[in-house]
């Protein structure tokens, strides 16, 4: 089936640092991939996707590519910020499946 | 604005007694889903639903009931079967080809 590996957390950075958030996934054929974003208290936002081999999806100062030869989706962003603390999500989609697969999610902690 | 609404926000109940979570988007999309959230876990999904008058199970439907009688709205009753429902909820919907999902706010249930 379907699955979707996160780098462990949480991950503690101080501002201004450069940031990478590992993703791995597990599927047949061409999945779609997410990253959300769910801060304090809130449901998740949608931060980025790609939906087809070497796309880079990008959104606020983040990035991620897929690579198909390595199947991961890696988060990064060049300088972090205290206001992106929150908890990331990495999740795959698979066409004929309208079920995200989700993985286990990454606690960010940005500190000035 | 477009978007998906929870309602309420925070919901307390005493044990042996259903309660029932709104939803409702108007996004117009045909997709619904609902999942659950622990502290510190990532998102396990409820049940969802594809089109009025149809849903399906998630992975956790037991002790949760839903209806699908309009395209806007997707209630999730938490039953007196669920044996642990203190949590957060969170209602999504989604559409197109790559099954992207957006996400409400959240409703955090307590019950003592």
């Amino acid at each position: 089936g379907n699955s979707v590996t996160q780098m462990e957390g949480p991950v503690t950075l101080s501002e201004e640092a450069f940031l990478t958030i590992n993703c791995t996934y597990t599927a047949t054929g061409y999945p779609s991939l997410f990253w959300y974003v769910q801060y304090p208290g809130e449901g998740l936002q949608l931060l980025l996707k790609a939906t087809k081999a070497d796309d880079k999806g990008s959104n606020k100062g983040f990035e991620a590519t897929y690579r198909k030869e390595t199947t991961s989706f890696h988060l990064e962003k060049g300088s972090v910020q205290v206001s992106d603390s929150a908890v990331y999500f990495c999740a795959l989609s698979k066409l004929g499946n309208e079920k995200l697969t989700f993985g286990t999610g990454t606690r960010l902690t940005i500190i000035p | 604005d477009g978007g998906i609404t929870q309602s309420p926000k925070y919901l307390f109940r005493k044990e042996g007694q259903n309660v029932t979570l709104s939803c409702e988007q108007n996004l117009n999309h045909d997709a619904m889903y609902w999942y659950r959230q622990d502290p510190g876990q990532g998102l396990r999904l409820i049940y969802y639903s594809q089109i009025v008058n149809d849903f399906q199970k998630g992975d956790i439907a037991e002790g949760y009931s839903v209806s699908r009688e309009k395209k806007e709205s997707f209630p999730l009753t938490v039953t007196s079967a669920q044996k642990n429902p203190t949590a957060f909820y969170l209602c999504a919907s989604g559409t197109g080809q790559f099954y992207e999902q957006y996400f409400g706010p959240g409703t955090r249930l307590t019950v003592t």
